[in-house]
Formats: structure tokens, sequence, C-alpha cells
């Protein structure tokens, strides 16, 4: 199985600042035959699912405020909150798909400092 | 707008068996492009993957559950199903089901996600 590991366990952030959430694959999840990364971030607000954010490492879903971004490429992965709002504290995932059993990481809290 | 909601016992008895169903709305359980997705989530925890299903009725499930999982399709109701058998304690979670993506020909993201039903286990 693809362990997934992310830091910080938990961030507080000041309103209008970035957060940053490190993501971390136990074998690279980049697909060679078409360039592809094989992961996905997920929102989850207290009491709600998770919500897709991003997949294919950096590609956003549509409706997804663009202070959102993902970058990286293999075994290391990034999601930026560029200008943290209020509505923005929850607890982020990631997911690879890049083989069965498909994984997800232990979640990174952020929350307002 | 597809929605999905899950539906079944909130308490199950130990060495029991766990049944669950979702019910899919605003899109057919056919689409070409979807497979059919369950996930839990122990109280304070993590996700785990429990399995997929495709509208042909392929499965694909997790290693460390599929002793005990099957998960079943009823296209005509766009309805899908889970069965946990000989469940623990260590069952108990928030059980999500979800659309889960196949556009690249591959099983990829899940979205959107049902809003969850908490399954105890517990005599």
């Amino acid at each position: 199985d693809i362990v997934m590991t992310q830091s910080p366990d938990s961030l507080a952030v000041s309103l209008g600042e970035r957060a940053t959430i490190n993501c971390k694959s136990s074998q690279s999840v980049l697909y060679r035959s078409n360039n592809k990364n094989y992961l996905a971030w997920y929102q989850q607000k207290p009491g709600q699912p998770p919500k897709l954010l991003i997949y294919w490492a950096s590609t956003r879903e549509s409706g997804v405020p663009d202070r959102f971004s993902g970058s990286g490429s293999g075994t290391d992965f990034t999601l930026t909150i560029s200008s943290l709002q209020a509505e923005d504290v929850a607890v982020y995932f990631c997911q690879q798909y890049y083989s069965s059993p498909f994984t997800f990481g232990p979640g990174t809290k952020v929350d307002i400092k | 707008q597809l929605q999905l909601q899950e539906s079944g016992p909130g308490l199950v008895k130990p060495s029991e068996t766990l049944s669950l169903t979702c019910t899919v709305s605003g899109g057919s359980i056919s689409s070409t492009n979807y497979y059919w997705g369950w996930i839990r989530q122990p109280p304070g925890k993590g996700l785990e993957w429990i399995g997929s299903i495709y509208n042909s009725g392929s499965t694909y499930y997790n290693p460390s559950l599929k002793s005990r999982v099957t998960i079943s399709i009823d296209t005509s109701r766009n309805q899908f199903s889970l069965k946990l058998s000989s469940v623990t304690a260590a069952d108990t979670a928030v059980y999500y089901c979800a659309r889960h993506s196949h556009t690249s020909g591959w099983k990829e993201w899940f979205d959107p996600w049902g809003q969850g039903t908490l399954v105890t286990v517990s005599s």
C-alpha cells in the first residue's frame, strides 16, 4: 500500500495570510506515460463530508476559489491557501489514486490564529 | 445536481453484519465514467477506502477488508449497497458513499460524497 503522510498535523494562520500543507507519498504517484500525478486534495469542515478541491495534483475543481492551489510531483505535494478566509477552517486531506488500495493522508487541521 | 444519501441501521451488534444502502439522485448510477464507492472514517480519525463498484457489477475492494466486504449495485433503483460481516468495535465509523471518478480509464478521486451515516458497533 502507498502510505500518505501530511505535515503539519495542525496550523493556525492569521486571516489573509498564507497556509501551506504538505503531503508525502511512500512511493511516486507520477504516472510517467501521461506525466500526471495521481493525487487529490479534499476539505472537510466539521460535521460535513469531504469536499474535492484539487485533482491531478494541481487541477482545481469547478467552483473552488482560486486562493486554493496544488503543486508538487512524484512523492512531495503542497496545498496552498494564498489568503486564508474564515470559511477555510477545516481539515484537509490528500489522497493517492495511483494504485489500489486508494489511501488518504491523516489530515491537517487549519485554524485561525 | 448529483446527490448521494446513505441509509441503514445506526447500531449493529458485534459479530453481526453491517448493511448500508446509498441512493443516488440527480443522475444515473449507470453513467459510464464513474464507479461508486464506500469510504469510512472512525470518530476523530482519518479516511479509509472500503471498495468501489461499477454499473456492470465489477468490484474493487481494499485488501484489508476484502474478506468481510460485499458491495452490490441495483441500477433499476439507482442504488448501491455495502455489507460488512463479522463486525467489531473497530468498525465503528461514519460511513460515506461517494461517486468514484473513472474518466481516464482508472479509478480516480471521490466526488461528490454523501453526508455520511454513523454506525456504532456495540452490544
